[in-house]
């Protein structure tokens, strides 16, 4: 069974820190891994979406990697804003089932 | 403007009702999913589907039930045997080709008052 873990679970920088969340997956059978944000009480908003054939994206201060054989993927935030305070979700979408598995999240704070 | 609609946003719920939770998607999404978020649980699959008439359970199908009459709507039933349903519940779609991003609509709060 697939299990999607992200680390660390809580994060508290400064404004203008970079910074990297990570998520990490058990099964490399997967078709894409993608990064969400979710802001309280809302849905979830995409961010980035990585191919399994893929090593990284890119979307302005955004950056995600993905080494599929090692079952990990980062994202990477560049001088963070207080906006930028959020949770931060990965999903893999599992190859085979075709199930999106989610992992618990990193609850980020921006501080000004 | 494409998106997913999730209705109602709050929904309230007595001991031993049934409530139905609406997800509409305008996307051309063929695959469709739901999911519940308790706080510290992250998101947990209830059912999914690829296409129109079929559907699989997810990690926590018991309680629920859902149908996927058109490929537009999948709308998700609570019945009276799921034993804790106040949760937020999240529906999501995307394209069948493994390629696409999945969008998500803005969620419904369920309680059981």
């Amino acid at each position: 069974k697939q299990e999607v873990t992200q680390i660390p679970a809580a994060l508290s920088v400064p404004e203008g820190e970079n910074l990297v969340l990570n998520c990490s997956f058990t099964d490399s059978a997967i078709y894409n891994l993608q990064w969400f944000r979710q802001d309280p009480g809302k849905g979830l908003t995409s961010l980035l979406l990585i191919q399994s054939s893929q090593r990284e994206q890119t979307s302005g201060r955004l950056n995600a990697s993905l080494d599929k054989s090692s079952g990990r993927s980062t994202l990477y935030i560049a001088a963070s804003q207080p906006g930028d305070s959020a949770t931060y979700l990965c999903a893999v979408l599992q190859g085979g089932s075709e199930k999106l598995v989610f992992g618990k999240g990193t609850k980020l704070t921006v501080n000004p | 403007d494409g998106g997913i609609t999730q209705s109602p946003k709050y929904l309230f719920r007595k001991e031993g009702q049934n409530v139905t939770l609406s997800c509409e998607q305008n996307l051309n999404h063929d695959a469709m999913y739901w999911y519940r978020q308790d706080p510290g649980q992250g998101l947990r699959l209830i059912y999914y589907s690829q296409i129109v008439n079929d559907f699989q359970k997810g990690d926590i199908a018991e309680g629920y039930s859902v149908s996927r009459e058109k490929k537009e709507s999948f709308p998700l039933t609570v019945t009276s045997a799921q034993k804790n349903p106040t949760a937020f519940y999240l529906c999501a779609s995307t394209n069948r080709d493994r390629r696409s991003e999945a969008f998500f609509g803005q969620g419904t709060r369920l309680t059981v008052v």
